[in-house]
C-alpha cells in the first residue's frame, strides 16, 4: 500500500520569506504527483502536478515543485510567500486509480 | 460552469440515523471519489468509483456504502452513523481517458458532518 508523509505539521513564515515543504511516498510503482492547496473554508484547489518530462514542474501562483525519484520526494517551494498563500497544503500520490494524501502542513504567513 | 456538487453542506444528525450525502459532477467522469478530511490525519479515501456500477473500497469504508447508478451521481449512505464519523466530507471526481493521465481530480465544496 502506498503512503505520503508530509514533514512539517504546521509552519509559520513571514511576507516575503521562502517556502519549501516536504512530501514523501512510499510506492515502487508509477505515480502521478500532486500538490493541493486548501484556503480557509474552501475545498481543494489544484497547484501543480507532475506524471511525466520535466521533474521541476511549475504550477499557479509561483509554486513549483520537484520531482526526485530516488528519493520518492516531491517537495513544494516558493521563493517568497505573501499574506495570501495562508493555507492548508496537500501533497497527494496516484497510483492506479488510488489517490492518497498526506496529512497536510498548515501555513500561516504573518504580514 | 464545471463542477462537483454536494448537498447538503453541513448536517447534524443523530447516532443510527441514516443519511445519505449526494454528490454530482457535470464534467461527463468517469471516476468518483469520497474523502474524509479529520485534523491531522489529512484527507482518506472512503469508496471510489471507476464508472457506472463499479465501485471499490478505498483506505477507511466501513460504516460507509455508496452506489453508482448513474455517471454524474455518485451518494454516500451512511446506514447508522456514529459519532466517529464525524468529520468533513469531499467529493471528487475526473477523467479516466488515457489522454489524460495524470490528470487531477476536482473536488466538491465539502459537507461537513456532525453525529451526536
Amino acid at each position: 500500500a502506498q503512503s505520503v508523509s508530509q514533514h512539517n505539521h504546521h509552519v509559520i513564515l513571514s511576507e516575503a520569506a521562502s517556502l519549501e515543504l516536504g512530501c514523501n511516498y512510499s510506492y515502487g510503482g508509477t505515480v502521478n504527483l500532486f500538490w493541493y492547496v486548501q484556503y480557509p473554508g474552501q475545498h481543494l484547489q489544484l497547484l501543480l502536478k507532475y506524471f511525466s518530462g520535466d521533474p521541476l514542474v511549475k504550477g499557479i501562483k509561483g509554486f513549483e515543485a520537484e520531482f526526485i525519484k530516488s528519493k520518492f520526494s516531491f517537495n513544494l517551494r516558493k521563493p517568497s510567500v505573501q499574506w495570501s498563500d495562508t493555507a492548508e497544503y496537500f501533497c497527494a500520490v496516484r497510483s492506479d486509480y488510488k489517490l492518497s494524501f498526506g496529512a497536510g502542513t498548515t501555513v500561516t504567513v504573518r504580514a | 460552469e464545471a463542477q462537483v456538487t454536494q448537498n447538503p453542506r453541513y448536517l447534524i444528525t443523530v447516532t443510527g440515523k441514516k443519511l445519505t450525502v449526494t454528490c454530482s459532477q457535470n464534467m461527463n467522469h468517469e471516476y468518483m471519489s469520497w474523502y474524509r478530511q479529520d485534523p491531522g490525519l489529512g484527507l482518506r479515501q472512503i469508496y471510489y468509483s471507476m464508472n457506472v456500477e463499479v465501485t471499490d473500497k478505498g483506505d477507511v469504508p466501513e460504516g460507509y456504502k455508496v452506489s453508482r447508478k448513474e455517471k454524474r451521481n455518485f451518494p454516500l449512505i451512511l446506514e447508522s452513523p456514529s459519532p466517529n464519523q464525524t468529520s468533513l466530507y469531499f467529493c471528487a471526481s475526473s477523467s479516466t481517458r488515457s489522454s489524460l493521465v495524470g490528470n487531477e481530480q476536482f473536488f466538491g465544496p465539502g459537507t461537513r458532518l456532525t453525529v451526536l
